[in-house]
């Protein structure tokens, strides 16, 4: 069975730092990982994704996330935080068993300090 | 915006009551999938369909089903609703859903208060 951790339901970082997220996953095949934002009131948008090939992926607003098998982890960073990267991020790994469906972590909140 | 819609944007119900949910998904995606969202158990899978029919369920309740129409649009009702089913609900679609390099693209979600 597959999931993700999401280490820290918070996390706070001032205007222009440094923004880690962490994701460790579970699965007994090789994972295919997500990472999506959720802004107030809104829907669950698409940050970025691994499958296969690359391991460091880029994804949209200067996003990146390192796929690290040895570790299980996929964490997500951005050199530098904006004002408006404050939002819920999820981290989430699909399902290998047929129906292709998301398992989310719990999700962490980032609020950025200007 | 994704292209996914969904309908109402907010619901306000009573306990013992039944409601539906309505989402159409992006054209082209043949594959809809129900997440609902609460507090308690954060984002989990409901259902998906696949071009009408039926291809896997998650965490579904007995008292919520869901159908795909020929126009590709799904419905989730929920029935003898209870306080617990307060939750933001998301529809996502996919343009095939058995592909590993499949996007689902998430709707703005219902939010379902049950008083």
């Amino acid at each position: 069975a597959q999931s993700v951790t999401q280490l820290g339901s918070h996390v706070s970082v001032s205007e222009g730092a440094l923004v880690l997220l962490r994701c460790n996953y579970s699965s007994s095949v090789p994972p295919y990982l997500f990472w999506y934002v959720q802004y107030p009131n809104q829907g669950l948008q698409l940050l970025l994704k691994y499958t296969t090939g690359a391991t460091l992926v880029k994804g949209i607003n200067g996003f990146e996330a390192e796929f690290k098998k040895s570790e299980t982890s996929f964490h997500l960073t951005k050199p530098s935080a904006h004002m408006s990267d404050a939002a819920e991020y999820f981290c989430a790994v699909r399902s290998q068993t047929g129906a292709n469906n998301l398992f989310f972590g719990t999700g962490t909140r980032l609020t950025v300090i200007p | 915006d994704s292209g996914v819609t969904q309908t109402p944007k907010h619901l306000i119900t009573a306990t013992g009551q039944r409601v539906t949910l309505r989402c159409s998904p992006r054209s082209g995606d043949l594959s809809v999938y129900w997440y609902q969202q609460s507090l308690d158990q954060g984002l989990q899978f409901l259902i998906q369909y696949y071009n009408g029919e039926e291809r896997a369920k998650g965490n579904i309740l007995e008292r919520f089903s869901a159908q795909q129409f020929p126009d590709l649009h799904s419905e989730l009702n929920l029935s003898s609703l209870e306080l617990g089913d307060s939750a933001l609900y998301f529809c996502a679609s996919s343009v095939e859903g058995g592909q590993p390099t499949d996007t689902q693209y998430f709707g703005p979600g219902t939010r379902l208060t049950v008083l």
